[in-house]
């Protein structure tokens, strides 16, 4: 079964740092391109970063500089470390998977929960 | 920035057909594919329409997507509509490396 389930979601405090996990199963995790989305309580969902086969890394401006996505192949996992956070950083976060050769992502975890107190 | 912009809600009835649209902000929106997630409270998204207007296995054919350039808009359609539907959708596309994400749009089966 193909599977990806998320770790390390807690409470810190603004400015401190947080490292999430993804843990890929039922498929070849070297082959795919991976992201991170979250998604705010209440609110849509907002993509966090990318990572290709070859381990380039992509961000949207809100997090670019704070945020460092990175892939581990031998372990199946993928990881974000967030440094730097802040009250509006506050969400659940999924870890997707890209289908390959197309521009939508066809398998995502059930989220971790990140929560950074005003 | 590249921005899809969703209405916050649409309701219909059971039986009924239901189209919730996308709107471009700049550019075309034709020029990258459009997808739509449909997630229900308390679970992750998952696809019903990708590449503009393709089904993934398994999700029905009342379910279609298509675009309009005239009006830089991509648009979910739902036909017979069944109170299972109820959920939130979101449209997706890509610009210069960006993901971008509608706001979301509460379909209220009712």
């Amino acid at each position: 079964e193909v599977q990806l389930v998320e770790s390390g979601g807690g409470l810190v405090q603004p400015g401190g740092s947080l490292r999430l996990s993804c843990a890929a199963s039922g498929f070849t995790f070297s082959s795919y391109d991976m992201h991170w989305v979250r998604q705010a309580t209440g609110k849509g969902l907002e993509w966090v970063s990318a990572i290709g086969t070859a381990g380039d890394t992509y961000y949207p401006g809100s997090v670019r500089g704070r945020f460092t996505i990175s892939r581990e192949n031998a372990k199946n996992s993928l990881y974000l470390q967030m440094n730097s956070l802040r009250a509006g950083d506050t969400a659940v976060y999924y870890c997707a998977r890209r289908v390959r050769g197309g521009y939508y992502m066809d398998v995502w975890g059930k989220g971790t929960t990140v929560t950074v107190p005003s | 920035n590249f921005m899809l912009t969703q209405p916050h809600s649409v309701s219909e009835s059971p039986g009924k057909t239901v189209t919730i649209s996308c709107t471009g902000s700049s550019g075309s929106i034709a020029s990258n594919y459009v997808q739509w997630y449909q997630q229900r409270p308390g679970s992750a998204p998952t696809t019903v329409i990708y590449e503009d207007n393709q089904r993934p296995s398994g999700v029905p054919d009342r379910f279609s997507g298509s675009i309009d350039s005239s009006s830089n808009s991509a648009s979910l359609t739902i036909s017979g509509l069944k109170t299972e539907d109820e959920a939130d959708y979101y449209c997706q596309s890509f610009d210069s490396n960006n993901w971008v994400f509608g706001g979301g749009t509460k379909l209220t089966v009712l």
